[in-house]
């Protein structure tokens, strides 16, 4: 069975701060991690995936996540935020014969002015 | 990149009616969908799993019955929420997996959700 755990719900921060969102997850087979963002009313968007390869993942809007195996973890960072970056932001992990997504719980970043 | 798209993005009905959601992929063939449920404030709960020309696989816990999913052609699967109650009333999520290519490029693009709320 596959579990994915984000530790945060919420991370208030200040613009041009700053983020990680933090993820773990529990597999006994190789997974493939991803993260997603949600804005209100709407549905997932793909930031960055880790397949193999290079353990520092780099995505869309700045964000780069970090694949450690023996930590089993996949942190989501940005070294500045924009307003524009408050949302829903999921981590994910599939197998990749099943292709099924699971989901953390959702971490809820709020950058403030 | 590859769009997904939904049909309707919100519906209201009443009670004891029966809504049909449809989920696209726009420019890629998808052997396989998936629909998703989200409360509010939740994350999504992987409902069932489409594949075009065989039958849905359903989650532990999803009545198949009442959840209707048909996945008619490489671009068009359909959930049916029949007999709705209020208790149904939650956003709908679809992906479309694009599974064309290596498995580099094997990534689930999601449409942008159906608001159903059954009155």
């Amino acid at each position: 069975a596959q579990s994915v755990t984000q530790l945060d719900s919420q991370v208030p921060v200040f613009e041009e701060a700053p983020v990680e969102l933090r993820c773990n997850y529990s597999s006994s087979v190789s997974v493939y991690l991803f993260w997603y963002v949600q804005y209100p009313n709407q549905g997932l968007q793909l930031l960055l995936k880790y397949l193999s390869g290079s353990t520092l993942v780099k995505g869309i809007n700045g964000f780069e996540a970090e694949f450690n195996k023996s930590q089993t973890s996949f942190h989501l960072r940005k070294p500045s935020v924009h307003i524009s970056d408050t949302a829903e932001y999921f981590c994910a992990v599939s197998s990749w014969n099943t292709g099924k997504l699971i989901f953390g719980q959702g971490t809820t970043l709020q950058v403030k002015p | 990149g590859a769009v997904v798209s939904q049909h309707p993005s919100w519906v209201i009905c009443k009670s004891g009616t029966s809504v049909k959601i449809e989920c696209r992929s726009l420019d890629f063939q998808a052997t396989t969908m998936f629909w998703y449920r989200q409360f509010p404030k939740q994350s999504l709960m992987l409902m069932a799993t489409s594949n075009e020309g065989s039958k849905a696989t359903y989650e532990q816990g999803v009545e198949k019955d009442k959840f209707l999913i048909n996945h008619a052609s490489l671009t068009l699967s359909t959930l049916t929420v029949t007999s709705a109650h209020p208790e149904d009333s939650s956003f709908y999520i679809c992906s479309a997996r694009d599974s064309g290519g290596p498995p580099s490029t094997d990534t689930q693009y999601f449409g942008p959700g159906t608001r159903l709320t059954v009155l």
